[in-house]
């Protein structure tokens, strides 16, 4: 079994639609992550919970909402997204951060998100 | 904010030669430089990371330098295999408050030719 497992892998719906990813880690870590991977650009950080906490929030439009139940789950709900939307989402989780400290992070096999 | 630029974008080269990619980070806080390897259709996983303690780390094949006066950062791999095709990315993070705040290199893709 993975480390941090995502779902689902791919994903096709219209820009008024609402549908939620998921994501989940059996690596007893505390911090999770939300990152876009678009084609030709860097990855993005979207979010970062810290022990339930979201401490990080890279100025993400409104209509990609986080959800973090407990330190092993972590949820992106999606709604009237954009074309410009279409991309790979990653699920990462490391240790918990500190202020002084950097934890290795750990990548689920993302979700393919396709707008039409 | 922290600003990591990447180069080459590709890179070939033939089986049993060397490959270095090179980074440059603009935060001269920034303190914990990993890297990580994506091939087709995977995910991106860490290969090798360095924190700014130390000026160079090596596991087996490959090895990471960081030069922090001039903020950058490499990743050498030796005696290439077809195996290490990917596309391979650096990232930075650190400086108070930012711990978890990783900011990624556009990617190199690397490919070994037989």
């Amino acid at each position: 079994e993975t480390g941090v497992t995502q779902t689902p892998r791919h994903l096709v719906m219209g820009m008024t639609n609402k549908k939620s990813l998921k994501c989940e880690q059996h690596l007893g870590h505390n911090a999770m992550y939300w990152y876009k991977q678009s084609a030709k650009k860097p990855l993005e950080l979207m979010f970062v919970y810290n022990f339930k906490e979201q401490t990080e929030n890279n100025s993400v439009p409104s209509r990609f909402s986080p959800e973090c139940p407990n330190s092993s789950h972590l949820f992106l709900h999606l709604h009237t997204l954009q074309p410009e939307d279409s991309a790979l989402y990653l699920c990462a989780s490391s240790q918990g951060q500190t202020t002084y400290s950097n934890q290795p992070q750990h990548f689920g096999d993302g979700t393919r998100l396709s707008i039409l | 904010g922290e600003n990591v630029e990447q180069h080459p974008s590709t890179l070939s080269v033939q089986e049993g030669d060397s490959a270095v990619i090179k980074c440059t980070y603009s935060d001269s806080a920034s303190n914990y430089f990993p890297w990580y390897k994506q091939e087709l259709g995977k995910r991106p996983q860490l290969i090798i990371d360095i924190r700014s303690n130390v000026g160079e780390k090596k596991d087996q094949r490959i090895a990471v330098t960081l030069n922090k006066t001039a903020k950058h950062f490499s990743l050498h791999i030796t005696e290439t295999q077809p195996e290490d095709s990917a596309v391979y990315f650096c990232a930075a993070t650190g400086g108070i408050g930012t711990a978890s705040k990783l900011t990624f290199g556009t990617g190199t893709r690397l490919q070994v030719m037989l």
